[in-house]
């Protein structure tokens, strides 16, 4: 069955540090993979995917991913941490067939220190 | 992209009533989705909301708990039924975008059931 994995459901780091937040991916089929935030009482903004093509991704907010099937994971990641970047971050796939479904990992909320 | 909108924002409720959730989209959109955000949870696919034929229940969720109406290809409704405080969550609705195969978020509506 397919699953999304994200390892740990806190990060902290400090502003202008590197920001790093793991997901890995169970799928039979070559995935579509997505990176939603969403803030504090708000709905789920994209922030960056990868279906086909190159598989490094760079999204909104400086953010960016990389797709390694050889281990299966799609890590987000950015330079720099800054104070605005403190919300939660979903993972999520879907098998590019007519259903459109995602299915979600557990999210992790990353909290950024003065 | 599409706008997306969802009433009521939050509301609360007493257990044993039911309480209906509007989605709107400010363009035409093929394919809608509800979904289910339980306290420090992830997302989890309610349904397919189906234009003119009745939803998709993924597993777990029934149809006479979780009544859907698409009566056009931009709205939508949710109703979520006989409410128990288990039923607090987040619901967010999702279309997929034009000419993609992304998921676009609204707002959520934000339901506490005492």
């Amino acid at each position: 069955a397919q699953s999304v994995t994200q390892l740990g459901s806190h990060v902290s780091v400090s502003e202008g540090a590197l920001v790093l937040l793991r997901c890995n991916y169970s799928s039979s089929v070559p995935p579509y993979l997505f990176w939603y935030v969403q803030y504090p009482n708000q709905g789920l903004q994209l922030l960056l995917k990868y279906t086909t093509g190159a598989t490094l991704v760079k999204g909104i907010n400086g953010f960016e991913a990389e797709f390694k099937k050889s281990e299966t994971s799609f890590h987000l990641t950015k330079p720099s941490a800054h104070m605005s970047d403190a919300a939660e971050y979903f993972c999520a796939v879907s098998f590019g067939d007519s259903s459109y479904k995602l299915i979600f990992g557990s999210g992790t909320r990353l909290l950024v220190r003065p | 992209s599409a706008v997306i909108s969802q009433k009521p924002s939050r509301d609360i409720c007493q257990r044993g009533t039911s309480l209906t959730i509007q989605c709107q989209v400010d363009s035409q959109v093929t394919m809608m989705f509800w979904y289910r955000q339980q306290p420090g949870q992830s997302l989890t696919l309610i349904a397919t909301a189906n234009q003119g034929s009745e939803a998709t229940y993924e597993s777990g969720f029934v149809i006479d708990k979780f009544p859907i109406s698409r009566p056009n290809l931009t709205f939508s409704t949710l109703t979520v039924s006989n409410m128990s405080p288990e039923d607090s969550s987040i619901y967010l609705c999702s279309i997929i975008g034009q000419r993609t195969d992304t998921q676009y978020f609204g707002p959520g509506t934000r339901l506490t059931v005492l």
